[in-house]
């Protein structure tokens, strides 16, 4: 059954550094997403991505943010200047157009120090 | 999307049928009820989703009342690898690419 992977696993990171959160979405999916779950907290929405473009963003989803789909197969998610606030969970969805079942990856764990 | 409500937590025997409960009594006539369920901190597992008429997979079954203002999901057999928290999630499908919205959900523990 095809799935959607995330890399890495787990990133630890330096307060003020970059990263970036990689996905593999479904093949034959349309629609790309980033959610994120601080310890203990409920799982929110980040951005929703179809045809190149941002779709809808949350509050959460400022300039510290970008998202990118940079060949035919990854999608990634680049917080530049990390702070503490951003140690989360990053899971990644992807859903196709018709049916709009939207399926998760395992998820990055993003510790910021 | 409309709001729902879930009990913050739940005990089900192995082996025993879980029935978990979802009220989401504004739920307007485009609006569908999805099932998640999410292990210990892994990434949301889709489970189920119904308009009106229930309906059934390998995973579980939903049961939408005839208002539409509540379903149950329920998994029949419960196993100890059914011990997750447990979302119902309402949403319209009018538009393509929207937010899933989560709320606190119910933990299912399943116990031997």
């Amino acid at each position: 059954e095809p799935e959607v992977t995330q890399t890495p696993s787990h990133q630890v990171t330096q307060m003020g550094q970059e990263v970036i959160l990689r996905c593999v979405p479904i093949s034959n999916h349309l629609y790309f997403y980033w959610y994120r779950q601080i310890l203990g907290q409920k799982v929110e929405f980040l951005v929703s991505f179809y045809n190149n473009e941002i779709s809808e963003k949350s509050e959460i989803f400022d300039d510290q943010f970008s998202v990118e789909r940079p060949d035919g197969s990854n999608f990634t998610l680049k917080i530049r200047s990390t702070k503490l606030e951003d140690s989360a969970m990053y899971f990644c969805a992807s859903s196709d157009r018709g049916r709009e079942t939207q399926y998760f990856g395992p998820g990055t764990r993003l510790l910021v120090l | 999307d409309a709001k729902t409500t879930q009990p913050p937590s739940m005990d089900c025997a192995e082996g025993r049928a879980a029935n978990l409960p979802c009220n989401h009594s504004t739920i307007s006539g485009n609006e569908y009820v999805y099932w998640y369920r999410q292990i210990h901190s892994q990434g949301p597992q889709y489970i189920i989703h119904g308009l009106k008429n229930n309906e059934t997979n390998e995973m579980a079954s939903l049961i939408i009342t005839e208002d539409r203002k509540s379903s149950t999901l329920i998994l029949p057999h419960a196993t100890l690898r059914d011990t997750a928290v447990y979302y119902c999630i309402v949403r319209s499908l009018n538009q393509a690419g929207t937010a899933l919205i989560f709320g606190k959900g119910t933990t299912l523990s399943v116990s031997s």
